[in-house]
This record gives C-alpha cells, sequence and structure tokens, in this order.
C-alpha cells in the first residue's frame, strides 16, 4: 500500500527551464511534506518542507505547492541548474498516531545543459 | 559536526547467511530510523529506535531486526539473506519530535 506515490520515476528538464515534480498522498492524515534530493552513493538530503496549514513554502529556486483537497503536493525547482540532476523523494509524516516518515518512490530529474 | 555514519559502505554476503549493519547517528540525536531503498520502491521504512526501544516497525519480515545502544548508535540485522534483500539500507537520525532527519550515506548490501 504505497501512501505516497510519485508516478514520474523521470523526468528530463532543458538547463534554465522550469522543473516540476509531483507527489500524491492517500492519507489524510499526513500533515508535514518534506522533499529530499538524492545523489548516487550519498544518503537524501533534506531539501524543503511544508505544513498542512500552508498551502506554499518558497526557498529559494525551490518551492513546495500543497493542494490538500487534491492531496496532492509539488515541487518546483526554476531555473534549473545541471547540479539539480538527482534522485528526489517525496515524503509525509503524521502527528498522529505512528510517526514515520513515508516515502514516495522517487523522481529521476536529469537537467540537460 | 559529524554526520550519520554507516559501515560498512559495502557488504556481499552470500543466501542464508546474517548480516549486521551499524548506524552512529549525529551527537545529541537520540532517534534512529532504518530504512530500505530498492530500484523502483523508493524508501521502505524498517523500523525506529528511539532511547533504546523500538518506536515504530514498517512491514518486512522478522529476518529483520534491530537494536539501539544507550549510546544511541543503532545496529539493523538480516538473518537467513535472500536475494531480495539487496539492497541499499539507509539510516536516518534526528532530535526526539523532530522532523529534521538527517541520513547516512547508507550500506550498499549485495546478496548472491
Amino acid at each position: 500500500d504505497q501512501q505516497v506515490k510519485q508516478n514520474s520515476p523521470s523526468l528530463s528538464v532543458q538547463e534554465g527551464r522550469i522543473s516540476i515534480l509531483n507527489c500524491d498522498y492517500t492519507n489524510s492524515m499526513f500533515d508535514y511534506f518534506l522533499w529530499y534530493k538524492k545523489y548516487p552513493a550519498e544518503g537524501p538530503t533534506f531539501l524543503i518542507s511544508i505544513s498542512s496549514i500552508k498551502d506554499k513554502n518558497e526557498d529559494g529556486r525551490f518551492t513546495v505547492f500543497l493542494n490538500k483537497s487534491a492531496k496532492h503536493l509539488s515541487l518546483h525547482i526554476v531555473p534549473s541548474q545541471p547540479g539539480d540532476s538527482a534522485v528526489y523523494f517525496c515524503a509525509a509524516i503524521s502527528n498522529f498516531g505512528n510517526e514515520k516518515l513515508t516515502f514516495g518512490t522517487g523522481t529521476r530529474l536529469t537537467i540537460i545543459p | 559536526k559529524a554526520g550519520v555514519t554507516q559501515t560498512p559502505r559495502y557488504l556481499i554476503k552470500t543466501r542464508g547467511q546474517q548480516v549486521t549493519l551499524s548506524c552512529s547517528p549525529i551527537s545529541g540525536h537520540r532517534s534512529v530510523s532504518w530504512y530500505q531503498q530498492t530500484p523502483g520502491q523508493g524508501l521502505q521504512f524498517l523500523f525506529e529506535y528511539f532511547s533504546e526501544t523500538q518506536r515504530n516497525k514498517g512491514n518486512f519480515p522478522g529476518r529483520f531486526s534491530g537494536r539501539q545502544f544507550s549510546n544511541s548508535r543503532s545496529e539493523m540485522n538480516v538473518s537467513t539473506l535472500e536475494l531480495g534483500d539487496s539492497a541499499l539500507y539507509l539510516c536516518a537520525s534526528s532530535f526526539a519530535d523532530s522532523y529534521g532527519y538527517t541520513f547516512g550515506s547508507g550500506t550498499r548490501l549485495t546478496v548472491v
């Protein structure tokens, strides 16, 4: 039962353009969402997060949007840079009951110079 | 400050053997979580330890076990290894009640 889904296993974007990574979740108890970035042979590193009380959070080139009614979040990277090429994982957690970070399957982003 | 340290980085085992992986969290972090990463499955939660107690457990068979020591270091053990256990095993640490998870670089386990 995949509670957090990233339906695009890969995405290629031209350098300088916008990258949009999508994530859907099924558990309505999730109230905090995070994006992690992972390079090969390294552990995931935290990128940006958003609480369910917000619908947008911005940090430099990275913006996360949350649509609670659709149970959907997205990560926008603009402008995309070659160093952004990595696997991006969406994750969610609930403040209630069992707290564990639940990850999506990841999207491999490739920025084309 | 030192990050999360996982040892060994790479491991090759044969089917039926057992393996122990180690994780040293960031100093001061008392929560340690373990994840399995396989292609197409993303990061699957194994278990979480806090103050030497297992606080959470994922949907893995009993062959997967773990423990945490008084210094917050954690080990996970996989017995009777199967080919499907080949994966990257990641450990993450955080302060109690914090979402600030920091991951180690992982242990790449190959079962042959």
